[in-house]
């Protein structure tokens, strides 16, 4: 089944602790990205990469990093997370720029 | 400077009728728009695309309308059912690159 995986699903850390949300993609996708999504923001660019080890900054990538290893994964890394960083994840993956986007199920992230 | 706009927030139509969900662009370097359809604790899904060169583009029940001249598109929805209840979101990737924008959505309650 294609899909897009996401882990954890929730997670609830504390200010400064570093931590990574890891995502997999089984189609053989060009291209990957981050979201993130608030109340009256809607979804929100954080990073994107193009193939493996290109990726460039969406509109708010402050406070995140990414790498792209290897084709089928995105991790998004939190080193020093903060309060407004809480928040509704995604990751998704695409074929090509114009094609649709396969989005996770989401990671809700809890910064106290 | 958001570059895609979603200017209503919620739209309550009743089954059966038509839903209209609108969205506005400011940059005409777009090529192509597509519309994503979220429920509550999923991600969003792919709707239905449609390419800068064409000014309709239809899918079932699902029919994208784009103006390029007043830079605007439109979803309509006929006829509305209660399981099209969600989130719509209108996005747009640039020509040159990932950094895909997406509107703040349109919540769309169809009453049965």
């Amino acid at each position: 089944e294609a899909q897009v995986t996401q882990n954890p699903r929730y997670l609830i850390t504390v200010t400064g602790k570093k931590l990574t949300v890891t995502c997999s993609q089984n189609m053989n996708h060009e291209y990957m990205s981050w979201y993130r999504q608030d109340p009256g923001l809607g979804l929100r660019q954080i990073y994107y990469s193009m193939n493996v080890e290109v990726t460039d900054k969406g509109d708010v990538p402050e406070g995140y990093k990414v790498s792209r290893k290897e084709k089928r994964n995105f991790p998004l890394i939190l080193e020093s997370p903060s309060p407004n960083q809480t928040s509704l994840y995604f990751c998704a993956s695409s074929f090509g720029m114009n094609t649709e986007a396969f989005f996770g199920q989401g990671t809700r992230l809890t910064v106290v | 400077d958001q570059q895609v706009k979603q200017n209503s927030p919620s739209l309550r139509v009743q089954e059966g009728r038509i839903s209209i969900l609108n969205c506005d662009y400011t940059n005409s370097m777009f090529d192509y728009f597509l519309w994503y359809k979220k429920y509550p604790a999923e991600g969003p899904t792919f709707l239905i695309s449609i390419s800068s060169i064409k000014d309709k583009n239809e899918d079932g029940r699902f029919t994208v309308f784009l103006n390029k001249s007043a830079k605007h598109l439109s979803l309509h929805i006929v006829p509305s059912q209660p399981g099209d209840s969600a989130v719509y979101f209108c996005a747009a990737p640039p020509r040159s690159n990932y950094k895909l924008t997406f509107g703040k959505g349109t919540l769309l309650t169809v009453n049965p």
